[in-house]
């Protein structure tokens, strides 16, 4: 185990509804990382908060948005849901001031109807 | 834009011999290449990692291998397991840049037959 948790586990929303997914860091990490993983294939990179900073950002539109507090952990909010948004939302955490392996979380596993 | 590529999608060997995943990556900016294993359920596990600044490496069954002027790299699993089946995932990154952000592969399905 990593020692990244995310919350919840599964969850089920209808279309254009709002969504807030949460992320506690390993101990001593001062990065999250978030991603969006569609069945069948790999992670794809939402956005990166560093010592609670937006720190870098993919193709993502901006009703995907996110904080980090001061102790690290990490929520990433969707709105006006899309059945595309549908997947599995990873995250990982790191202490980048000094590497680069990021450690994941089991996912929390989005499902819009 | 940034894109790494993976292949075969699917894998199926015997339990004992080797399986091997090969990945091209497109910025030549990357410099750390990890690889990911994702069992079901969970999230994906780190199981090694290869810098550019060498040329291989080895964890008991797993190496990896990086060839920074075609821009390719490859995982080698050796006397493989039952528990060695899962999907596998290669990344790339460049680290130490503003956002450690890290582009994945479309993952290869390793099936382990006993």
């Amino acid at each position: 185990e990593t020692g990244v948790t995310q919350s919840p586990t599964h969850l089920i929303k209808t279309r254009g509804q709002q969504v807030t997914l949460r992320c506690s860091s390993q101990s001593g990490h001062n990065t999250v990382s978030w991603y969006q993983q569609a069945l069948g294939q790999g992670p794809q990179f939402i956005f990166q908060y560093y010592r609670e900073e937006e720190n870098g950002r993919g193709n993502f539109p901006p009703r995907f948005s996110g904080l980090q507090f001061p102790n690290y952990s990490s929520e990433l909010n969707v709105n006006a849901l899309e059945l595309d948004d549908s997947a599995l939302y990873l995250c990982a955490s790191q202490n980048r001031d000094y590497y680069n392996e990021q450690f994941f979380g089991p996912g929390t596993r989005l499902t819009v109807l | 834009g940034e894109n790494v590529e993976q292949h075969p999608s699917t894998l199926s060997v015997q339990e004992g011999d080797s399986a091997v995943i090969k990945c091209t990556y497109s910025d030549s900016a990357s410099n750390y290449f990890p690889w990911y294993k994702q069992e079901l359920g969970k999230g994906p596990q780190l199981i090694i990692d290869i810098r550019s600044n060498v040329g291989e490496k080895k964890d008991q069954r797993i190496a990896v291998t990086l060839n920074k002027t075609a821009k390719h790299f490859s995982l080698h699993i050796t006397e493989t397991q039952p528990e060695d089946s899962a999907v596998y995932f290669c990344a790339a990154s460049i680290e130490y840049s503003s956002a450690s952000k890290i582009i994945f592969g479309s993952g290869t399905r390793l099936s382990i037959r006993p």
